[in-house]
């Protein structure tokens, strides 16, 4: 059974500050892997799309990886920002017939001005 | 950019009621997911839908069902709700396009109080 990790739960950084947020899943059979993020009380917004055949994706000041093969993702966030806090889930395809998503329980990360 | 909207935000209901929750998008997507979201448990599936009229149970269908009669509309129905169905129910799309698996986009979620 697949399951995806995020550690840690939390994170507070200060402005300014090169991060990286962490994932890792259980089976590397698979699809996809998606990372969100999310505001309090909010639905989720797409950040980055990595495909099984990518290693890497970029928008902006996100670089997400994937290392398949380890079971592993990061989501590399440079020069943070207050804006930039929130919470970030990343979630893996693991059926190509169902297209269901697993989700980590996410980071929530605070970037203090 | 892809849209996808959810009939309310907050929505109050009495243990009992029938309630429905509706999600439209608006990109011709195929597929379409509604998911609950609580504290300490993360998102879990509870239906999905890959074409009109047709539907797939997810992790937690018990106490729920669907519709679909219209390709961008998705409807959730809880046909007595309780109170441990309290939860941000987050409805959720994406394009079919054979091999290719694409990114899912999510409405901005409804906030459910069943007292």
């Amino acid at each position: 059974k697949q399951e995806v990790t995020q550690i840690p739960a939390a994170l507070s950084v200060p402005e300014g500050e090169n991060l990286v947020l962490n994932c890792s899943f259980t089976d590397s059979a698979i699809y996809n892997l998606q990372w969100f993020r999310q505001d309090p009380g909010k639905g989720l917004t797409s950040l980055l799309l990595i495909q099984s055949s990518q290693r890497e994706q970029t928008s902006g000041r996100l670089n997400a990886s994937l290392d398949k093969s380890s079971g592993r993702s990061t989501l590399y966030i440079a020069a943070s920002q207050p804006g930039d806090s929130a919470t970030y889930l990343c979630a893996v395809l693991a059926s190509s017939n169902t297209g269901k998503l697993i989700f980590g329980q996410g980071t929530t990360l605070q970037v203090k001005p | 950019d892809v849209k996808v909207t959810q009939s309310s935000r907050y929505l109050v209901k009495r243990t009992g009621e029938k309630v429905f929750l509706e999600c439209v998008q608006d990109m011709d997507h195929e597929n379409m997911f509604w998911y609950r979201q609580d504290p300490g448990l993360g998102l879990r599936l509870i239906y999905f839908s890959y074409d009109v009229k047709m539907k797939e149970k997810g992790d937690i269908p018990e106490g729920y069902s669907v519709s679909r009669e219209k390709k961008e509309r998705f409807s959730l129905i809880l046909e007595s709700a309780s109170t441990n169905q309290t939860s941000m129910y987050l409805c959720a799309s994406s394009l079919d396009s054979g091999r290719v698996y694409n990114e899912q986009f999510f409405g901005p979620g409804t906030r459910l109080t069943v007292l």
